[in-house]
């Protein structure tokens, strides 16, 4: 186990919905990105956050967006969800680039997000 | 686009030595070589990682060739619960930078 868990592990919302999807990070990590893996694909990388401020996104709308708390844990929040966004959403907690640590990303188990 | 190429699919057999190639030309100095796995419906799982040298782990070896443009996973007695997705990634050690993942490579390991 790697100390990352993420809920819920699986919701079914339909099309025009919002979603709300939460990540407890490692203890001590303070970096914490997320993912959208399809089905049969790797994962894709949506944003990052380091102690708060998103430091890094990938190509996705602006509704996907995040937070990240003093506490280190996350959410993501999708708006107005379509078909598309059907996947696994996984969450990986890190150390921070003040750390110089391993690099390695710890991830949780995912939350498999239907939209109907 | 992923910084990295690997094949879409191998197998091996149970017992046997598993390498896993992948090719990353345009590697950047500061970029270390990750490797990671994903097993049916979990999160992906950290194995090793290596800037130029190699590095041998209780899970695997890697090896990365001297111009660092390549490299080889290796799992050196192959079981069934090795069946997965392979993932080779490059990245810096820290920062802000966003990891790419490519599509892997599923290895099934047969018995």
């Amino acid at each position: 186990e790697t100390g990352v868990t993420q809920s819920p592990t699986h919701l079914i919302k339909t099309r025009g919905q919002q979603v709300t999807l939460r990540c407890s990070s490692q203890s001590g990590h303070n970096t914490v990105s997320w993912y959208q893996q399809a089905l049969g694909q790797g994962p894709q990388f949506i944003f990052q956050y380091y102690r708060e401020e998103e430091n890094g996104r990938g190509n996705f709308p602006p509704r996907f967006s995040g937070l990240q708390f003093p506490n280190y844990s996350s959410e993501l929040n999708v708006n107005a969800l379509e078909l598309d966004d059907s996947a696994l959403y996984l969450c990986a907690s890190s150390w921070g680039r003040d750390r110089g640590k391993t690099g390695e990303l710890f991830f949780g188990e995912g939350s498999r997000l239907t939209v109907l | 686009d992923a910084k990295t190429t690997q094949p879409t699919s191998m197998d091996c057999a149970e017992g046997r030595a598993a390498n896993l190639p992948c090719n990353h030309s345009t590697i950047s100095g500061n970029e270390y070589v990750y490797w990671y796995r994903q097993i049916h419906s979990q999160g992906p799982q950290y194995i090793i990682h290596g800037l130029k040298n190699n590095e041998t782990n209780e899970m695997a070896s890697l090896i990365i060739t001297e111009d660092r443009k390549s490299s080889t996973l290796i799992l050196p007695h192959a079981t069934l619960r090795d069946t997965a997705v392979y993932y080779c990634i490059v990245r810096p050690l820290t920062g802000g930078f966003k990891t790419i993942f490519g599509a892997g490579t599923r290895l099934f390991v047969k018995a």
